[in-house]
């Protein structure tokens, strides 16, 4: 299995609803990280977790709660967001456990906020 | 000094051409060099990536020329096609060196037919 998987592919929330993205890579990689992706912009860095701990958190709001219950799985848990926060969340994996390699990424949840 | 600045916006070239898109780094610890390809709805994929041990890297149809003392390096797509059509993101890292990517602004491609 070479792919990172994501879901959902889409979804529509409210300001003051909870919902959560789910990544699951089977790759052994180490590695895994949340992006957020403006239209017509690079991903931009949230979360990376390494060997299943949080390694970096990009001063993302408190809104937006990671959480990596084991080496394939990565949770975003979403609660009171705001109409600007309506992006494509990329998840991304990679080998190691230090960082810098190739990152392969998920499809992407497309998510709006209303 | 972390910036990847990528160049141009947005390219149109005629089916068969060559698409050539540039990019320049600034901190000269990078020693990775990643190009990637978003479709629409897509996530980025790695496309073909260099070190900065070699000055050419060639894949196919797309080639990477690497230019250390300028810091600088390009991605030329030969014979370019319509599904060539998308958007590219030149990138750098360090390995090891922490999980930051840093990504170039991108260029939106358009191959006419």
């Amino acid at each position: 299995d070479t792919e990172v998987t994501q879901t959902p592919k889409h979804l529509v929330m409210g300001m003051t609803n909870k919902k959560s993205l789910k990544c699951e890579q089977h790759m052994g990689h180490r590695a895994m990280y949340w992006y957020k992706q403006k239209a017509k912009k690079p991903p931009e860095l949230m979360f990376v977790y390494s060997y299943e701990k949080l390694s970096i958190n990009e001063s993302v709001p408190s809104r937006f709660s990671p959480e990596c219950p084991n080496s394939s799985l990565l949770n975003l848990h979403l609660h009171a967001l705001q109409p600007e926060d309506s992006a494509l969340y990329l998840c991304a994996s990679s080998l190691g456990g230090t960082g810098g390699e190739t990152q392969y990424f998920g499809p992407g949840t497309r998510l709006l906020v209303l | 000094q972390q910036q990847v600045k990528q160049s141009p916006q947005s390219l149109i070239v005629q089916k068969g051409g060559i698409s050539i898109i540039n990019c320049a780094y600034e901190n000269t610890a990078f020693d990775y060099f990643p190009w990637y390809q978003q479709f629409p709805g897509k996530g980025p994929a790695l496309l073909i990536a260099i070190r900065p041990d070699v000055s050419e890297k060639k894949e196919g149809r797309f080639t990477i020329s690497f230019n250390k003392s300028a810091k600088q390096f390009s991605l030329h797509i030969m014979d370019s096609q319509p599904g060539d059509s998308a958007t590219y993101f030149c990138a750098a890292s360090k390995i090891p060196g922490g999980f930051k990517t840093i990504f170039g602004a991108g260029t939106r491609l358009f191959v006419k037919a």
